[in-house]
């Protein structure tokens, strides 16, 4: 049981450059979510998805994409990626009873340099 | 608009030397509050959920309370692995976890 887990850990990119990061959850959860982590901003949600589907976006969304490919995988996708993305993200999926989240499980996080 | 403030932003403690951190939160309909340990390049973990005003939960040397307007994490002699940014979070109507900025926690042997 490995909770939740993301692919690749570090990144670097230049300017206009594309990429997917992945990432994958075996507790069997409905929901995931994606948050990007900045020096003095705090965790923000970029998107989310509640259940195989279905995705909504969150906080800051904009220069990303995202695939619900199944119950178990939600990726991110940067198009053209530009240094304002510069990040640490994190991919997440909480245990829910109802609309009520008990927990919720982070993956190790992907560094990403743009230059 | 949900929104969470943690306070102090860091705080440096000597080995032994308890005291709190402080979360205030502003939430229509709080469903959870979670308190969340997080390493230097690691993802945030898992400490605490507490669900309603005058809830207390203990883990080893922490104690997490909530009132309506507000959650403390009181660190009792704190030793260095204690050292992390601590994250406290609020899930209310929106179904959402809003997270505050964290505290950064350093205890001095």
């Amino acid at each position: 049981n490995a909770g939740v887990t993301q692919t690749p850990k570090f990144q670097v990119l230049k300017t206009g450059q594309s990429m997917t990061l992945q990432c994958a959850q075996d507790m069997n959860h409905n929901s995931m979510y994606w948050y990007r982590q900045d020096p003095g901003m705090g965790l923000r949600l970029i998107y989310y998805s509640a259940s195989e589907g279905t995705t909504d976006k969150g906080e800051v969304p904009n220069g990303y994409n995202v695939s619900r490919l199944n119950k178990r995988e939600f990726s991110l996708r940067l198009e053209s990626a530009a240094p304002s993305q510069t990040s640490v993200y994190f991919c997440a999926s909480p245990y829910e009873i109802g609309v009520y989240v008990e927990t919720q499980y982070f993956g190790p996080g992907t560094r990403l340099l743009v230059l | 608009e949900d929104q969470v403030t943690q306070s102090p932003e860091a705080l440096r403690l000597q080995e032994g030397e308890s005291s709190s951190l402080n979360c205030s939160y502003t939430v229509s309909g709080l469903r959870g509050l979670f308190w969340y340990r997080q390493d230097p390049g690691k993802g945030p973990e898992f400490l605490f959920t507490l669900y309603s005003a005058g809830e207390e939960k203990e883990k080893e040397r922490l104690k997490a309370t909530l009132t309506k307007k507000e959650s403390f994490l009181h660190i009792t002699a704190p030793k260095p692995e204690d050292s992390a940014t601590y994250l406290c979070a609020v899930q209310g109507g929106s179904e959402k976890l809003v997270f505050g900025k964290g505290t950064k926690l350093t205890v001095n042997p």
